[in-house]
């Protein structure tokens, strides 16, 4: 299994303020995804990172927004710009498991963002 | 594009009894599923997974889940629950792609 570090596991933000948000594998890996979790909701997609490449967005999310980097194979940042509270919730990255050919995925601990 | 359906939000279930968290997908072409348990305050933790082959998966903690390809189901299942079993379960799709979609979430809960 891949061993994923986020940081911070944790902060507490003002509104209008921006927050970026680290995410470090301890192997290489083609692909990083990150999701949002709104409090009592499921998972949501916000983009696919590529190494090399700018990230790919879902329907509803943006790059002014929620920019992301991918600098090399083992680590990515999203960054939560000009927050509201509506923003609060909980970011993952997650990466596929690079010696199944990418099957299931795996999770980092997550970083709960509260906005006031 | 792929997509999965947890009608339950809830399940309760007594300790000692079988447990059932239903879930339903729709994919074009051939799913893979998966089932992650999440913990209070803590990450999604990966329990097990359907690919191709037997359509009964056996996963982590004693759980398993059977693939029904006529019913496009993927219902977890466990014979007999524990209350360390209470969590929230998410049943996860995807397709050729390699990004997840991502069900509601049921919350089980166990009681002694």
């Amino acid at each position: 299994s891949a061993v994923i570090s986020q940081k911070p596991s944790r902060d507490i933000c003002q509104r209008g303020t921006s927050l970026t948000i680290q995410c470090q594998v301890d192997s290489q890996v083609t692909m990083m995804f990150w999701y949002r979790q709104q409090p009592g909701q499921s998972l949501t997609l916000i983009a696919t990172a590529n190494q090399g490449s700018e990230a790919t967005y879902e329907s509803g999310f943006v790059i002014d927004k929620f920019p992301i980097s991918r600098p090399n194979l083992t680590f990515s940042t999203l960054t939560v710009s000009n927050m509201s509270p509506e923003d609060s919730s909980i970011y993952l990255c997650s990466v596929p498991l690079p010696q199944t050919g990418e099957t299931e995925a795996f999770f980092g601990q997550g970083t709960r963002l509260t906005v006031v | 594009a792929q997509s999965v359906a947890q009608p339950e939000d809830q399940v309760n279930v007594a300790e000692g009894n079988p447990l059932t968290v239903k879930c339903t997908y729709s994919v074009s072409g051939n799913p893979y599923l998966f089932w992650y348990v999440q913990y209070p305050n803590r990450g999604l933790q990966f329990l097990l997974k359907y690919i191709t082959g037997d359509n009964l998966v056996k996963g982590s903690y004693g759980f398993e889940a059977e693939f029904n390809k006529s019913q496009t189901s993927f219902h977890l299942k466990k014979p007999s629950a524990l209350v360390s079993d209470s969590a929230l379960y998410f049943c996860a799709v995807r397709d050729s792609s390699t990004d997840m979609r991502f069900g509601a979430g049921t919350r089980l809960t166990v009681k002694p």
